[in-house]
């Protein structure tokens, strides 16, 4: 079955340590995203990558980091330096084709705790 | 920069109803694309319907249909036939230059749609 895999499901990190939050699909997609969803609100960017060994900042990439060595996977680390990472993070791909839509799949999410 | 506003925070349904969720949408971009997305309590996100923002037609996807009126910046979805399945949050979001790019979609804070018996 084609898809999107994360893991842990749950994570609990304590404080002051980097964690690193598992994405991989087997989709054949070029384009990844890592989204963060807090409590009542919506999902917002992190990072996205259209390409091997390129990525983009979204709109909350402080205190995270990421890599894309192959096309099936897109780990993201979150650092220290993040404030406030209690949150459920979302891995999501899509192609990357010219004149159509690029619908993004998503992976079932891992949910990191700070204790 | 573009923003999705979701009004409702939740929303009550009786079973084999139909049920309307507001989506407006803020953005001066002329080519976008707007989708729902719905989210049960085990928290994958499932893609249900899209429209782009030159489709003359609104989009239907099985019982889902989305009410776009482009003068007005809404995309509201329409669910049909209310199935006690269909209890979850569901989420409007929109993406500039869709084509040909990575899709950075902007979500808004979801709906909470319950369907009772």
């Amino acid at each position: 079955d084609g898809g999107i895999t994360q893991s842990p499901k749950y994570l609990f990190r304590k404080e002051g340590q980097n964690v690193t939050l598992s994405c991989e699909q087997n989709l054949n997609h070029d384009a990844m995203y890592w989204y963060r969803q807090d409590p009542g609100q919506g999902l917002r960017l992190i990072y996205y990558s259209q390409i091997v060994n390129d990525f983009q900042k979204g709109d909350i990439a402080e205190g995270y980091s990421v890599s894309r060595e192959k096309k099936e996977s897109f780990p993201l680390t979150v650092t220290s330096a993040q404030k406030n990472p209690t949150a459920f993070y979302l891995c999501a791909s899509s192609m990357v084709w010219v004149g159509s839509y690029n619908e993004q799949f998503f992976g079932p999410g891992t949910r990191l705790t700070v204790l | 920069a573009q923003k999705i506003t979701q009004t409702q925070p939740g929303m009550f349904v009786q079973e084999k109803e139909a049920v309307t969720l507001d989506c407006t949408y803020d953005t001066s971009d002329p080519s976008y694309g707007l989708f729902w997305y719905k989210q049960p309590s085990s928290g994958e996100m499932i893609f249900l319907i899209y429209q782009g923002s030159y489709d003359q037609q609104n989009a239907t996807e099985g019982r889902y249909s989305l009410n776009f009126q482009k003068a007005r910046k809404s995309a509201n979805l329409v669910i049909s036939a209310s199935q006690l399945g269909d209890s979850a949050m569901y989420f409007c979001a929109m993406s500039l230059r869709f084509t040909g790019t990575a899709s950075k979609l902007t979500f808004g804070t979801g709906t909470r749609l319950q369907v009772t018996l």
